[in-house]
């Protein structure tokens, strides 16, 4: 099973700043098959990338994803009010389960 | 709209069992395979569950296996989860969600319900 790790566990910034977010895989997570959701008190994940770098339907531009292997990064370009949250990587390459990793927080400095 | 709902939580005693169930509309529910994730208080994400588009394949979270059952209708376009056993760890919003394609293949989760809540407590 691959076990992934997230950094920094909480991530305190502004509005207007740019915001990295680090995933990593104990193993390497094949085809890039690496998501990254967003999810806010009170509501459903939302999914953001999929394939490692593909942005889901309407997610707008300021989110990307790069990287491949075991080292996976969500880039939030300029930070909107509506982007404090919490986010999660989950990897879907081999059989389920397909697990989650344990989430970073980006709060308001 | 592709939608889905969950009903079946509540409050339940430990060692009891509870099943969940997801109404699925807007797409071909036949066609997908289906998940379910759960979110605990002040934890993580926690995949739990899939099962195939035809209900033949199904996974299991190590946490789960053994206790939970995944099970699908497709002619009522409804996927379930029959939780036995229940544990104070089994409490968590639980969230029905949606593979992105119709495919033997299990990828991510792009279309999520907004969740039931289950709590074990005696």
């Amino acid at each position: 099973e691959i076990v992934l790790t997230q950094s920094p566990g909480t991530l305190s910034l502004s509005p207007g700043e740019r915001a990295t977010l680090s995933c990593r895989a104990s193993q390497s997570v094949s085809g890039n098959y690496l998501a990254w959701y967003q999810q806010k008190p009170g509501q459903p994940p939302r999914l953001l990338i999929y394939g490692a770098s593909s942005r889901a339907t309407g997610i707008p531009d300021r989110f990307s994803g790069s990287g491949s292997g075991t080292d996976f990064t969500l880039t939030i370009s300029r930070l909107e009010p509506e982007d404090f949250a919490v986010y999660y990587c989950q990897q879907y390459a081999r059989s389920p389960p397909h697990t989650f990793g344990p989430g970073s927080k980006v709060d308001l400095k | 709209q592709v939608q889905l709902v969950e009903s079946g939580g509540g409050v339940v005693q430990p060692g009891r069992a509870l099943r969940l169930s997801c109404a699925a509309s807007g797409f071909t529910f036949s066609r997908y395979p289906m998940f379910w994730a759960r979110l605990a208080p002040g934890k993580g994400l926690e995949w739990v569950s899939v099962i195939s588009y035809d209900g033949i394949s199904k996974y299991y979270a190590e946490s789960v296996e053994g206790r939970f059952t995944i099970s699908r209708d497709n002619s009522k376009n409804t996927l379930f989860l029959q939780m036995n056993s229940l544990r104070a760890e089994d409490t968590a919003v639980y969230y029905c969600a949606r593979n992105p394609i119709p495919t033997a293949y299990y990828y991510y989760l792009d279309v999520w319900g907004k969740g039931t809540t289950v709590t074990v407590s005696s």
